[in-house]
């Protein structure tokens, strides 16, 4: 099984609809992340949360909640879809431990289609 | 502003060969730059971190090299295998924050047979 979980790998939509992203780990790290990736463009950071009390925005937060339910599970919310939301979402993990050098382990990724 | 310029966009070289991929960045003050390979319709997966002081750094047959002072960095692919097909990419830590980082856009790669 994989270490970093997410679910749905793919979701068709319509604009308006609330969306949910599910990403649960059992790498047993504190530190969770959202990102998007769109073609051509480097990954882009939406939410991050390094424990269960403490989340943050990224650059790109406008149009995204989350919820940080357990340590190891991280949700990411589009309240209402559009169609420029259409994207690969990844999200990620780090252990604390190994401070700004710390490896990303990511998921496979969801791909969301907002029509 | 904190860029990360990769280049080229995308390379088609046949297997067995070598190849070589460039990283320029901006970004300051520097805490650490990375390579990710990342397969398509899959998430990234890291190869190397380098740190400052840091020149050189090898994961099996991938070679990265990092300059500093000219804020370049290469990544160098030993006799290319089918399964080295993927988008490679390179992304900048700032100093000071250990969740900002900053991402190339990739280059993509092509081992033909």
């Amino acid at each position: 099984d994989a270490d970093v979980t997410q679910t749905p790998r793919n979701r068709i939509t319509k604009t308006g609809k609330r969306i949910m992203l599910e990403c649960s780990q059992t790498k047993g790290h504190d530190r969770m992340y959202w990102y998007r990736q769109d073609p051509g463009l480097g990954l882009r950071l939406i939410y991050y949360s390094f424990d269960v009390k403490d989340i943050n925005k990224g650059e790109i937060s406008d149009g995204y909640s989350v919820s940080r339910q357990a340590q190891a599970k991280f949700s990411l919310s589009l309240e209402s879809a559009i169609p420029n939301q259409t994207a690969l979402y990844f999200c990620a993990t780090s252990d604390f431990r190994t401070g700004t050098t710390g490896e990303l382990f990511f998921g496979e990724g969801s791909r969301l289609t907002v029509l | 502003k904190n860029q990360v310029e990769q280049s080229p966009q995308s390379l088609i070289i046949l297997e067995g060969k070598n190849c070589t991929l460039q990283c320029n960045y901006t970004v300051s003050p520097f805490s650490n730059l990375r390579w990710y390979k990342q397969d398509t319709g899959r998430g990234p997966v890291s190869l190397t971190i380098m740190t400052f002081s840091e020149n050189t750094k090898s994961n099996g047959r991938y070679t990265a090299t990092l300059d500093a002072d000219t804020k370049q960095s290469s990544l160098h692919i030993t006799a290319s295998q089918l399964s080295d097909s993927a988008s490679y990419i390179c992304v900048v830590s700032e100093k000071g924050s250990d969740y900002q980082l900053i991402w190339g856009a990739g280059t993509k790669l092509i081992i033909k047979p």
